[in-house]
Parts: structure tokens; sequence; C-alpha cells
């Protein structure tokens, strides 16, 4: 499978505090991509990071990418009650037909 | 500037009845992606459609699923003869391009088998 797999599973931090998520995934890709989703409501579009970029930054966000683990990492600076969310990372496909979701991270940000 | 728009936002059916899910893509977007997602999941991609056209679904079961995207009307996701199994979020993305650029979400359509 190329499903890529979040870690941690879920994570609980106060206010304030940084949130680190992690992504693994299996193949080559173009380009990764970060999602957030609340509960039932559907997944929004965070930040695009290309194979030849190492590092992105977009407001509160840092993601960077190592090809050569096949790793990506999602920080989210200064963490506040409404990110709260599940994060989701996604690789596009060789034929850019269909995406690839992970288990996502469960965040829990605490006021 | 609506966004991607998916009905019903629940649905529920007996074991056996056929089950509906509509999306309308956002203004301007002409792919479609259809997605499932079980309880503490991520989304598993089931197809791809352009206007009129199927073009991947790699991820459909072979049976009692079906999707169309007419060139008029919203994208159709259809499920014959539904089981308990089939109960999950369903979720439509549009973009404007093939895979290079962020998908566009619908906030999903609950099914829930009786």
């Amino acid at each position: 499978s190329q499903q890529g797999e979040e870690d941690p599973q879920a994570l609980s931090i106060q206010e304030g505090e940084n949130a680190t998520m992690n992504c693994s995934y299996k193949t080559s890709i173009n380009n990764l991509q970060w999602y957030r989703q609340n509960s039932g409501r559907g997944l929004v579009h965070l930040i695009l990071i290309r194979s030849n970029e190492r590092e992105k930054h977009s407001g509160r966000l840092r993601v960077t990418l190592d090809t050569s683990k096949k790793s990506s990492s999602l920080l989210i600076t200064a963490s506040r009650a409404a990110d709260t969310a599940s994060y989701f990372c996604a690789t596009e496909s060789n034929t850019g037909n269909q995406f690839y979701f992970g288990t996502g991270t469960s965040l829990t940000v605490i006021p | 500037n609506a966004g991607v728009m998916q009905n019903p936002r629940h649905l529920v059916r007996r074991r056996g009845q056929e089950a509906r899910l509509r999306c309308s893509p956002m203004k301007g977007h002409s792919h479609v992606y259809w997605y499932r997602q079980l309880p503490e999941e991520g989304l598993k991609f089931m197809v791809y459609l352009q206007k009129e056209n199927i073009i991947d679904e790699s991820g459909m079961p072979k049976e009692r699923f079906s999707a169309e995207f007419p060139k008029e009307g919203p994208s159709i996701l259809r499920i014959q003869q539904v089981v308990r199994g089939d109960s999950a979020a369903y979720f439509c993305a549009s973009s404007p391009g093939n895979g290079k650029q962020p998908q566009h979400f619908g906030d999903g359509t609950r099914l829930s088998i009786l």
C-alpha cells in the first residue's frame, strides 16, 4: 500500500505549546500534502510541499520533507484550541489520479 | 463562491435498499473524486471522474457500486443492495485539473445501514 502513516495517532497538548505530527510513506512522490479535518466535516487543504523542497512555511504551520527517509512532519506553533482536529498527510499516485491518505493524527489542544 | 456541495448530509437505508449520494463540484472544477472514510480511519480512494468519463475506478468495489458524472448535473455515487459494511462517511472532492492542485472537499454524506 502507498498509504501514508501518521504518528502519533493522538496528541493532546496545552494551548500555546507546539504540536508536531509525522508522516511516513512508501513510494516515491511528486508532492506531499497536509489536510485538516474537523469533526463531522470534510478535509481542508493546509499546505503542499514538492519533492524538491525540504521545508515550507504557512503562518503558524511548518512542514518538512525528507525524501531519503520518506517522511514529512507538520509543526503547528503556538497552538490554539481551534487547532483541535485530525490531521492527514496525502501523497499522489504516479498517474496523478488519486491521493493516498494516512490514518491521521487526532490533535486536542486544551485551553 | 460555493464550495463542494454534497447531499444528503445523512442517509439512512435498510439492508438491500439503494443509496444515492450526490456531489456538486466547485464552480469551474471538472474533476471529481469520491472517497470512503470509516470511523477513526483515513480516506480511501474510490473513483476519479471527469465530465462523462470514469478515469480511475481502481478503488471501487467491483459489485454494487457505480459512479457517474454526467454532462449536466452533479456526480452520483450509487450503492445498490446496501449491506451493513457500507456504513461510512463518503466524501467528494473536486479540482480544476488532474491531481496537480489541492482537492477541495465537501462535508460528506454519512451513510447508515440498519
